[in-house]
């Protein structure tokens, strides 16, 4: 069984940009986190969706939307890059959300 | 809001050695998990617990729980140089609307000596 698949692995932007990041969750997992982890404020969740649906969100400024398709599949999107935002982004798939949560490999997103 | 707070967050520890890194979390908790870290990977799930008094065992690895306390131990026994990473543990607030949302640690640097 596939695992959770991230894309792209590394990502280099600049001030202003805006950024996708995709991600693939376990086949049958309709459960996506998306969680922020940097070196000063560690790991910090973003936002979970369920079936489509937005369930929960994590206290980060409205430039950070993420989105969920049909397949589960779900992707985030950042607006107007910060160089505060480079951080190794993680996504974690779960059957639906309350039990072993399954991370990828995360995107390194660097902002210069 | 929901905190979790690990000790020591810096680990050094000479092989064969046991030791003990201890997860409190402020608030009632649905659920704990462990999590491995390697330098430049993924997190890698160790363990999760979901009642008072749960005890789980993974090879060098023994997770415990304390609900009434709010305290998760992870014990490690004899330690080797391939248990050197970072471990987090996580929370799942309670309330049956946190689903996927977990609160973590802030880690623990583990380094095993020869």
């Amino acid at each position: 069984k596939a695992g959770v698949t991230q894309t792209p692995r590394y990502l280099i932007k600049t001030r202003g940009q805006q950024v996708t990041l995709s991600c693939s969750p376990i086949s049958g997992h309709r459960s996506v986190s998306w969680y922020q982890q940097t070196p000063g404020q560690g790991l910090q969740f973003l936002f979970e969706y369920f079936s489509e649906t937005q369930r929960n969100k994590g206290n980060f400024p409205g430039r950070f939307s993420g989105r969920q398709f049909s397949n589960s599949r779900s992707e985030m999107n950042v607006s107007t890059l910060e160089l505060g935002d480079s951080a190794l982004y993680l996504c974690a798939s779960s059957q639906h959300g309350n039990e072993k949560l399954f991370f990828g490999s995360g995107t390194q997103l660097s902002v210069l | 809001e929901l905190k979790v707070e690990q000790n020591p967050l810096f680990l050094s520890m000479q092989e064969g050695k046991n030791y003990t890194i201890y997860c409190n979390y402020s608030t009632t908790s649905d659920r704990l998990y462990w999590y491995r870290q390697d330098p430049g990977k993924s997190l890698e799930s160790l363990f999760v617990l979901l009642s008072n008094g749960a005890v789980k065992q993974e090879g060098r690895l023994m997770a415990s729980l304390d609900t009434k306390a709010r305290l998760s131990t992870l014990h490690i026994t004899a330690a080797v140089h391939d248990l050197s990473a970072t471990y987090f543990c996580a929370v799942n607030y309670a309330g049956g609307t946190s689903y996927g949302k977990l609160t973590f640690g802030q880690g623990t640097i583990l380094t095993v000596h020869p």
